[in-house]
């Protein structure tokens, strides 16, 4: 079975630091994308970066960026710099190649301090 | 360029009703997807549409159904409302005949459904 977790409920971060959000996920498949998904306020989720897994180099995305590691299964969100316009949920994700369901995690809600 | 459009964005049923939501996906996007997000939860698949047709389904009963229209656009019908069916519902859609699995999914605002 696919599975996503995320441990982190609730995170908080100052305003201009960096702060990592933490995602396991489970499957047997070889072939498969990973994402990282931001939903403020408005409800909207947002794309914020997508890692190929057959890729070993890390995704970026100008602040953001991941920590792939293919052999834990396991796929970070470090965000740096932090603003003010970064708080929300955030969501990690899978999906597995060929297919059409994306597997979403309970989420990680952050708060960015002024 | 307007994105993913979602009607109505808030809704109040009763147990036993039927509802139907509304989805009109990004401009150049012909697959759309359906999401049900229970409060606190993450997004659970319900179904996808390529070409008018059903092209995978998640773990829901029969209950959910939906439709896809010439012009990409979506509907997802709920009957027999259940208590349980109080969620957001997102909608999703993605470019490039649905290649399945890594495509970038741009989603609507949701549509806050209500049961009583």
């Amino acid at each position: 079975a696919q599975t996503v977790t995320q441990s982190q409920p609730e995170m908080s971060v100052q305003e201009a630091e960096t702060v990592t959000l933490s995602c396991t996920y489970d499957t047997s498949e070889s072939d498969y994308y990973l994402f990282w998904y931001k939903q403020p306020p408005s409800r909207q989720m947002i794309l914020v970066i997508r890692q190929e897994a057959y890729k070993q180099q890390n995704a970026t995305e100008n602040r953001f960026s991941v920590n792939f590691q293919k052999a834990a299964k396991s796929f970070s969100l470090k965000i740096s710099d932090s603003q003010l316009g970064d708080a929300a949920m955030y969501f990690c994700a899978s999906a597995i190649s060929g297919t059409y369901k994306y597997i979403f995690g309970t989420g990680t809600r952050l708060k960015v301090l002024a | 360029d307007a994105g993913v459009t979602q009607s109505p964005t808030h809704l109040i049923k009763t147990r036993g009703q039927q509802v139907t939501l509304r989805c009109s996906p990004k401009s150049g996007h012909d697959t759309v997807s359906w999401y049900q997000q229970a409060l606190g939860q993450g997004p659970q698949f319900i179904f996808q549409y390529y070409e008018e047709e059903e092209r995978q389904r998640g773990n829901f009963p029969d209950r959910f159904s939906g439709h896809q229209f010439p012009n990409y656009s979506s509907e997802l019908n709920v009957n027999a409302l259940l208590l349980g069916d109080s969620a957001l519902y997102l909608c999703a859609s993605s470019p490039g005949q649905g290649l399945g699995g890594g495509e970038k999914l741009f989603f609507g605002s949701g549509t806050q459904l209500s049961v009583l």
